[in-house]
């Protein structure tokens, strides 16, 4: 059957430091992979996409890799703040639909 | 401020009630949809409607109807809902057809079935 992982246990990490959420899947062959970010309450923010081509996205402080033979993306936020504190879903795409992960919560410690 | 607005943000209801959800996309989108976001479960694609057409369903209740008037508007008719249907509602648009089908999300309505 089809599995989108991520690990459910919050990543509680210094401030200044780089957090870095996996997202693995299987039975699955995305055309791309995207990143959303949600807080308590709200729906998800987009905030990054990458294809099955590339294998390493930037946007300011974060960086999205994407190993199709390993079926795995990583997700970094270098020089984390507080405010990063959130909720990240990876979700994989492919013929207009998307199939969203349970989501990794990251807790940034001032 | 997001593009898509969803009201209400809270709603309380008795099993045997009948409300409705109501979405609004500023986009110019072609495609909304409604997911369902419980706890510790990942998001739940409900339903999808393409140039207002419903084009997925995934063998959601009836008790849950969905309606689109138009390629803005999307509405969530709700009948002798369950407590288990308690949860968040996400109404979401995207453009599809492009090369990576971005989904912008609504503000959510937190559902309470008592």
């Amino acid at each position: 059957s089809q599995k989108i992982e991520q690990n459910s246990e919050a990543l509680n990490i210094q401030e200044g430091k780089t957090a870095t959420l996996t997202c693995n899947y299987t039975n699955y062959s995305p055309a791309y992979l995207q990143w959303y970010r949600q807080d308590p309450g709200r729906g998800p923010v987009f905030l990054l996409l990458i294809r099955e081509n590339e294998k390493e996205k930037r946007k300011e402080r974060l960086k999205v890799t994407f190993d199709t033979t390993l079926k795995q993306s990583l997700f970094h936020i270098t020089a984390s703040q507080p405010a990063d504190s959130a909720t990240y879903l990876c979700a994989l795409g492919g013929n207009n639909r998307l199939a969203f992960g349970k989501g990794n919560q990251v807790v940034v410690i001032p | 401020e997001t593009g898509v607005t969803q009201t209400p943000r809270h709603l309380v209801m008795g099993m045997t009630n009948k409300k409705s959800l109501k979405c609004e996309q500023h986009l110019g989108h072609n495609a909304m949809y409604w997911y369902k976001q419980s706890a510790k479960k990942p998001l739940e694609l409900m339903f999808v409607y393409n140039f207002k057409e419903q084009t997925e369903n995934n063998s959601v209740p009836s008790r849950f109807s969905p309606e689109c008037p138009n390629s803005s508007h999307l509405f969530l008719h709700l009948h002798t809902l369950q407590p288990e249907d308690s949860a968040l509602y996400l109404c979401a648009s995207s453009q599809e057809g492009g090369s990576g089908n971005t989904i912008y999300f609504g503000e959510g309505s937190w559902l309470t079935v008592v």
